[in-house]
């Protein structure tokens, strides 16, 4: 498809165990986003690729999230000993320029609910 | 820091015309954008102001005032799929890391 492509799209999980979220970004865009958004709240900036560059993993909650980009492509989130209070949408989105056009392109998100 | 400030609910008719205002605090401004997102979507980008004045695109339009850290998003002839909740987003950091407002919900009704 040409739009962001998120996997799975609802994840049910225990308290303890580890997930896994992937992001799939149009194709050729260079700039990569995880955000987060609870129920009827906004969106969480988490973590920033864009290209060969350090990630901006600045908005990261704690050291059970990490994110990783293979090849500049295709994006993993990966939440450890999840808790309850993990339990969101987590929304990928992606953006072909480095420049500030204020547009990004975002997935319909992965539903995590922890139990 | 940074931080967008919006209302979180706002009602209006079909036909009527609502604005929904946004002000916000932030250091290295860039502009300010807009995103809708109906419930159990994805936000969807709607605008971006990077300067000061009214951009129009249809039966939205947006406005920004850097002076007065202030903007606001207008639609015209409401319809009922504009039922929806509308984001202000800034950039931070000199590229397009969005930090975003709590959102406003829009009802609109018969």
């Amino acid at each position: 498809g040409a739009g962001v492509s998120q996997s799975p799209s609802n994840k049910v999980t225990e308290k303890g165990k580890d997930v896994e979220l992937r992001c799939d970004p149009i194709s050729g865009h260079t700039a990569l986003y995880w955000y987060r958004q609870s129920l009827g709240q906004g969106l969480e900036f988490l973590i920033y690729f864009q290209g060969n560059s350090a990630p901006d993993k600045s908005g990261l909650p704690s050291d059970r999230f990490s994110a990783e980009r293979t090849g500049g492509s295709v994006s993993t989130l990966t939440i450890q000993r999840t808790q309850q209070e993990d339990s969101a949408v987590y929304l990928c989105a992606s953006s072909p320029f480095h420049k500030i056009t204020g547009e990004l392109f975002f997935g319909e998100g992965s539903r995590l609910t922890v139990l | 820091g940074q931080s967008l400030e919006q209302p979180s609910e706002v009602t209006a008719v079909e036909g009527a015309i609502v604005q929904i205002n946004c002000t916000y605090q932030t250091s290295g401004f860039y502009g300010l954008s807009w995103y809708q997102q109906h419930d159990g979507g994805a936000p969807t980008f709607l605008s971006y102001n990077a300067l000061d004045g009214l951009e129009e695109t249809g039966r939205f339009s947006s406005f920004l005032s850097r002076s007065d850290s202030y903007g606001y998003l207008l639609l015209q002839e409401l319809q009922m799929k504009d039922s929806a909740s509308y984001f202000c987003a800034a950039p931070r950091g000199g590229y397009n890391k969005l930090i975003f407002g709590a959102g406003t919900r829009l009802a609109v009704h018969p």
